[in-house]
């Protein structure tokens, strides 16, 4: 079972640029999360989906957006990234989220670079 | 505000005993994890408290206190594939976490 990948592992980007970074989990978990972590500071929750078809905004929403078409994927995208986005990028999940204990499963990270 | 505390660093011996604190303040509480991330590498959950007292796992326990705010991780009998850093965050009204900058620890033989 390959649990969470995401792609790429890492990337450098100019400024003003857009990108999509992918997460895909075979666990058939209902919840799923976009997390970043710089150093220095705990981990953020950017954007999470309880199940497919919704979405909500974390602690640092601004300048990402998510989607949910379905159970599997939750794609992170950059609309216009700025040198202030770059940070190592984690997706996560758990087998229910919006009320409920689960513990997360995380991906092995997106290294992004914005110049 | 919503905020978690632990030490930024520590060092231990091998074969000894660390404990490493956290405080938490969140809006609500649902439970305080502790997770465990290599350099470089996920985040790995060890343990999730939710009521009073100590949860053993083998070489890893977790201790929480509601009323003080407070947990605590304890590793024994530390071995050299220990070091790394490990992570206090509590689940807040919403059911989201709210996580501590990470504590790491540092083995020396």
């Amino acid at each position: 079972t390959a649990g969470i990948t995401q792609a790429p592992t890492s990337q450098i980007l100019a400024a003003g640029r857009s990108m999509t970074l992918r997460c895909t989990q075979d666990m058939r978990h209902n919840a799923m999360y976009w997390y970043r972590q710089d150093l220095g500071l705990g981990l953020r929750l950017i954007h999470y989906s309880n199940t497919a078809g919704t979405t909500g905004k974390g602690e640092v929403p601004d300048g990402y957006s998510v989607s949910r078409a379905n159970t599997d994927d939750f794609p992170l995208t950059l609309a216009s990234a700025v040198p202030s986005q770059t940070s190592v990028y984690f997706c996560a999940s758990s087998d229910t989220g919006g009320g409920t204990y689960n513990e997360q499963f995380f991906g092995p990270g997106t290294r992004l670079t914005v110049l | 505000g919503q905020n978690i505390d632990q030490p930024t660093e520590m060092t231990a011996t091998e074969g000894a005993i660390v404990q490493i604190n956290c405080t938490y303040q969140t809006s609500g509480f649902n439970g305080l994890f502790w997770y465990q991330q290599h350099a470089g590498e996920a985040p790995t959950f060890l343990s999730y408290n939710v009521l009073d007292g100590l949860e053993e796992k083998g070489r890893f326990s977790s201790f929480l206190s509601r009323s003080k705010g407070y947990s605590y991780l304890l590793l024994k009998e530390l071995q050299m594939k220990d070091s790394a850093s490990y992570l206090c965050a509590g689940l807040d009204s919403n059911y989201q976490l709210i996580w501590g900058a990470g504590t790491k620890l540092i083995i020396k033989p």
